[in-house]
């Protein structure tokens, strides 16, 4: 049963253009959204996050938007880099703020040349 | 500032064989996390601590499986006897109290058992 879910397992997109990442989620308790990044051989890596009462995150290049009742995130990569090549984790944290937080099962970004 | 600390790297075993994983979180976090990794499963969280005190282990597949945190600095995740289908890359991570930042990773364990 997937809390978290990332529908496209990979995407590729032209270096220069937008990359957007889609994740959904069921559990309407989650209050707390995250982005981790993770390269091969390494661990993942906080990437960027948003509260529930919030409707968009922006840091730079990435951009969370948030949209509740259609329980659904994304995250956007303006412009996208060969850098950003990696898998990307949606996860989301339950109202009880005990750290623990579920995981989607990744989506891989490959940026084109 | 080492980050979370993990060994071994890789760690190749035959079945049947006790395999014992190690994680140092960083200092001064009060929480500690195991996860494994798979193609199929994604990250899927098989136990955390909190203060040192198991908070959650329903992620635990079995038995087989047992994990300590004797004091705040040190865990381990050990796996008795080790079968193939355990082989998978394996995550400690740890973090502050309700920290915006989630959960800091180590760069993980690659378990293959044959």
């Amino acid at each position: 049963d997937q809390q978290v879910k990332q529908n496209s397992p990979s995407l590729s997109v032209q270096e220069g253009r937008i990359s957007i990442l889609n994740c959904d989620y069921t559990n309407s308790m989650f209050d707390y959204f995250l982005w981790y990044k993770k390269y091969p051989a390494e661990g993942p890596t906080f990437l960027i996050s948003i509260s529930s009462i919030k409707d968009k995150n922006e840091d730079g290049r990435f951009t969370v938007f948030l949209n509740k009742s259609a329980k659904h995130l994304s995250l956007h990569i303006v412009p996208s880099q060969p850098g950003d090549s990696a898998v990307y984790f949606c996860a989301a944290r339950t109202m009880n703020r005990d750290d623990k937080i579920i995981f989607g099962k990744g989506t891989r970004l490959h940026i084109l040349p | 500032d080492a980050g979370v600390i993990q060994s071994p790297r890789h760690e190749v075993t035959e079945m049947g064989q006790e395999v014992t994983l190690r994680c140092k979180p960083i200092s001064g976090h009060n929480s500690l996390f195991w996860y494994r990794q798979t193609m199929m499963r994604g990250l899927e969280l098989l136990i955390y601590f909190n203060n040192n005190v198991p908070i959650d282990d329903s992620g635990m597949p079995e038995d087989r499986f047992s994990a300590k945190m004797p004091n705040a600095s040190f865990s381990t995740l050990k796996i008795q006897p080790s079968e193939p289908r355990d082989s998978a890359v394996y995550f400690c991570a740890s973090s502050g109290l309700a920290g915006e930042k989630g959960q800091f990773f180590g760069p993980g364990t690659r378990l293959t058992v044959l």
